[in-house]
């Protein structure tokens, strides 16, 4: 079946450098996901890439969907402490709107 | 916050006990998927109901079972504990493709 693999799994940062996480899939992916997880907290939703090659931005995240559609990235310039948390990409599965989730990459961001 | 909850929050069982978690999904969502998340790792999906029906299957036992009831909430069971078992269960309400998560309930199977 499907898998959606995350690297790297911990990323640690001082305040003020840049941050990437990618995510590969072992199938085309019609759309993909990411979300946080804030530490004690639940999956929030980020945002959704649906094109090939597509790229968003919200403030100091930049979200690229691959040519292929099976690969991500999510890039975040000048971390700051508040973006402290665990990223995880997610594809979807054979199901209605369910998700397969990598493992994630967890950040820290140190002041 | 997402108008998802969860309850309880914690619980504690002890292995060969069975459990209930519900699930109160958003306002007008009528798909709500279940994941297992256990410690350091992705949520898993569980499965997912529509309109009261079973709407998909992860790899899980029978012995995860679950409901929808008209007005969309929702339960899991699981019978026969195992250790493995715990970890925090998330319930998400569907909008088109994107998931609103509850808060999740922590199991603990001793």
């Amino acid at each position: 079946g499907q898998q959606v693999m995350q690297i790297p799994q911990y990323q640690h940062v001082q305040e003020g450098e840049d941050f990437t996480t990618y995510c590969n899939s072992s199938t085309t992916l019609s759309n993909i996901q990411w979300y946080k997880q804030r530490p004690g907290g639940h999956p929030v939703f980020l945002i959704q890439l649906v094109k090939s090659g597509e790229v968003k931005k919200q403030k100091r995240l930049t979200f690229q969907f691959g040519e292929a559609k099976k690969n991500s990235s999510l890039h975040i310039t000048a971390t700051q402490t508040t973006d402290v948390g665990t990223y995880f990409c997610a594809g979807p599965a054979n199901s209605g709107y369910a998700l397969n989730f990598g493992k994630g990459t967890s950040l820290l961001v140190t002041p | 916050e997402t108008g998802v909850t969860q309850s309880p929050t914690h619980l504690i069982k002890t292995r060969g006990q069975q459990v209930t978690l519900r699930c109160s999904s958003q306002s007008g969502h009528n798909t709500v998927s279940w994941y297992q998340q256990a410690l350091g790792q992705g949520p898993q999906f569980i499965f997912q109901y529509y309109r009261e029906e079973e709407n998909g299957r992860g790899n899980f036992p029978p012995r995860f079972s679950g409901l929808q009831f008209p007005n969309y909430s929702s339960e899991l069971n699981v019978n026969a504990l195992e250790l493995d078992d715990s970890a925090l269960y998330l319930c998400a309400s569907s909008s088109r493709n994107e998931q609103f998560f509850g808060p999740g309930t922590r199991l603990t199977v001793l």
